[in-house]
């Protein structure tokens, strides 16, 4: 089984509804982040926590919530979606004191 | 903040030939430069990282290059395989910040068979 996941992998939506994208992980990993990435502007940070009590804005967190429900999981919230918020999103992990993240498969998100 | 420029954003080689992907960095302050590669419909994944100690690592193939003076670093992949063919992302970070990653815009690499 994939260490990191995500949930959906695909979703369309319209604009102005409320779209929640689950992360979960089986690493042990206390650090969970959230990507976007849009084409040929690489993956932009939107928020990232270090354990479940500390959440963090990234440099693109507007428009976006976030929760750490536990240390495995970490959901990211659009309260209402517009169309340019259509992306490839990906959640991450690292360990404390670890350089490397570990990625999830990515959701692909289509706002009309 | 940190900003990370990659060049080229696409590359078109053929198999067997090297190909190079080189990326500049903004802060003198960063010291940790990581290399992803990602496979179509997979998440990014690391290959190869260089701290700012040293001035190359090799790991097979692949081989990075730093030149803090010069505030860039390079990825150079030797006798390219049409397995090589994805989307490559440099990065940059300080390690003592918490290594909140900078990434650059990717370059998507292509191995001709």
């Amino acid at each position: 089984d994939a260490d990191v996941t995500q949930t959906p992998r695909n979703r369309i939506t319209k604009t102005g509804k409320r779209i929640m994208l689950e992360c979960s992980q089986t690493k042990g990993h206390d650090r969970m982040y959230w990507y976007r990435q849009d084409p040929g502007l690489g993956l932009q940070l939107i928020y990232y926590s270090f354990d479940v009590k500390d959440i963090n804005k990234g440099e693109i967190s507007d428009g976006y919530s976030v929760s750490r429900q536990a240390q495995a999981k970490f959901s990211l919230s659009l309260e209402s979606a517009i169309p340019n918020q259509t992306a490839l999103y990906f959640c991450a992990t690292s360990g404390t004191g670890y350089n490397e993240q570990f990625f999830g498969p990515g959701t692909r998100l289509t706002v009309l | 903040g940190e900003n990370v420029e990659q060049h080229p954003s696409t590359l078109s080689v053929q198999e067997g030939d090297s190909a190079v992907i080189k990326c500049t960095y903004s802060d003198s302050a960063s010291n940790y430069f990581p290399w992803y590669k990602q496979e179509l419909g997979k998440g990014p994944q690391l290959i190869i990282d260089i701290r700012s100690n040293v001035g190359e690592k090799k790991d097979q193939r692949i081989a990075v290059t730093l030149n803090k003076t010069a505030k860039h670093f390079s990825l150079h992949i030797t006798e390219t395989q049409p397995e090589d063919s994805a989307v490559y992302f440099c990065a940059a970070s300080i390690i003592i910040a918490g290594n909140m990653l900078t990434f650059g815009g990717g370059t998507r690499l292509m191995v001709k068979p």
